[in-house]
């Protein structure tokens, strides 16, 4: 799996829109940009995930790079159920390695 | 979205026994599962891959006879803590992709596991 960096935590304004990055400069070509999100004590929740092209779906929008370098899932607008930890993962296949992930904290 | 059953979800045993935790793919079939566990305050950590009708393949430092996996089934892989001890305490998780399309992986609610 890619190496990705995320910034460790971040905060947002209720009913705003929340940018989370992601770098994963080492990305292979056939390595999909994977998000997802756990909340306390529960599973991970798949965001949603793209290789190329960005991604939009009922919970987020996936914005990639040209040279899939980085890329930002975007929270249209931001609830206080959305406080969790955000996970960006690069990977091909199956196995998805989780690194710290963004700790995102909305607040009213 | 798919669903993935985890149970139970919350277990407290003694030190020495053993405790098996099972993961259903409720409405899917799951050639692969993948088994994670998590310390508090630590990302997930990969235990082990568990493929139906063969043996698992287990990540770097992960003892293969402590940690038994069985996917004897399309739909239902398990993991048993055998021997339990105070430091395998911990939230351990499950995982598993569809066969029949893409490439996202679903995931249970997990168990948390204390062992007096």
């Amino acid at each position: 799996d890619a190496k990705t960096t995320q910034p460790p935590s971040m905060d947002c304004a209720e009913g705003r829109a929340a940018n989370l990055p992601c770098n994963h400069s080492t990305i292979s070509g056939n390595e999909y940009v994977y998000w997802y999100r756990q909340i306390h004590s529960q599973g991970p929740q798949y965001i949603i995930h793209g290789l190329k092209n960005n991604e939009t779906n009922e919970m987020a929008s996936l914005i990639i790079t040209e040279d899939r370098k980085s890329s930002t899932l975007i929270l249209p607008h931001a609830t206080l159920r959305d406080t969790a930890v955000y996970y960006c993962i690069g990977a091909a296949g199956n196995k998805l390695t989780f690194g710290g992930g963004t700790r995102v904290l909305v607040k009213p | 979205g798919a669903v993935v059953s985890q149970h139970p979800s919350r277990v407290i045993c003694k030190s020495g026994t053993s405790v098996k935790i099972e993961c259903r793919s409720l409405d899917f079939q799951a050639t692969t599962m993948f088994w994670y566990r998590q310390f508090p305050k630590q990302s997930l950590m990969l235990m082990a891959t568990s493929n139906e009708g063969s043996k698992a393949t287990y990540e770097q430092g992960v003892e293969k006879d402590k940690f038994l996996i069985n996917h004897a089934s399309l739909t239902l892989s398990t993991l048993t803590v055998t021997s339990a001890h105070p430091e395998d305490s911990s939230f351990y998780i499950c995982s598993a992709r569809d066969d029949r399309a893409g490439e996202k992986l679903f995931f249970g609610s997990g168990t948390q596991l204390s062992v007096l």
